[in-house]
């Protein structure tokens, strides 16, 4: 069975600085997809990232890119230029090619201070 | 465009009672995908449906079920509720292949006294 590890169960950042969250997986499958989804106080879980396992290349958007290592199942989350608005929740999540649910950690709760 | 609605808001129910827990994909999504959040543990997969069938179940009781309608919303039945069924029930949406993305609803909190 797969699983999500998230070691860092909170973290914090200055306004403007760099943080990396970590995220480590175990799957015995070549082919599956990696998500990190934010989650802000009483507010809806939203997509911040997606990675194809096949894909060698980093995903970015914006301000936020991975460091996707398949050999050593790691997947960390660098958001730069942290904003206030950035504080939440973090859910590392692993998807199957062939089953549809996702697989979450227990999540990292980022703090931002101004 | 609306987004992935869930009803109601906020549940309290007795132990033992039952609870019904519903969702509304966003147009055109076939796949309706059932999480709970329960403080300390996550989020947690219970059930997936796509174009009316249970696709996956999560490592739930049989107590906890549910149906998808023609129009591809979906209901959350829990039963012989426990106390440690207070959560947040969280539904989300997707086209339905694996690549696309879940869009998640704002939940529905469950309390059980």
């Amino acid at each position: 069975a797969q699983t999500v590890t998230q070691s860092q169960p909170e973290m914090s950042v200055q306004e403007a600085e760099t943080v990396t969250l970590s995220c480590t997986y175990d799957t015995s499958e070549s082919d599956y997809y990696l998500f990190w989804y934010k989650q802000p106080p009483s507010r809806q879980m939203i997509l911040v990232i997606r990675q194809e396992a096949y894909k060698q290349q980093n995903a970015t958007e914006n301000r936020f890119s991975v460091n996707f290592q398949k050999a050593a199942k790691s997947f960390s989350l660098k958001i730069s230029d942290s904003q206030l608005g950035d504080a939440a929740m973090y859910f590392c999540a692993y998807r199957s090619k062939s089953q549809g649910n996702l697989i979450f950690g227990k999540g990292t709760k980022l703090s931002v201070k101004p | 465009e609306a987004g992935v609605t869930q009803s109601p808001t906020h549940l309290i129910k007795t132990r033992g009672q039952q609870a019904t827990l519903r969702c509304s994909p966003i147009s055109g999504h076939t796949s309706v995908y059932w999480y709970q959040q329960a403080l300390g543990l996550g989020l947690q997969f219970l059930l997936w449906y796509d174009e009316g069938e249970e696709r996956n179940r999560g490592n739930f009781p049989p107590r906890f079920s549910g149906r998808q309608f023609p129009n591809y919303s979906s209901e959350l039945n829990v039963n012989a509720l426990e106390l440690e069924d207070s959560a947040l029930y969280l539904c989300a949406s997707s086209a339905g292949h694996p690549q696309d993305e879940q869009f998640f609803g704002p939940g529905t909190r469950l309390t059980v006294l």
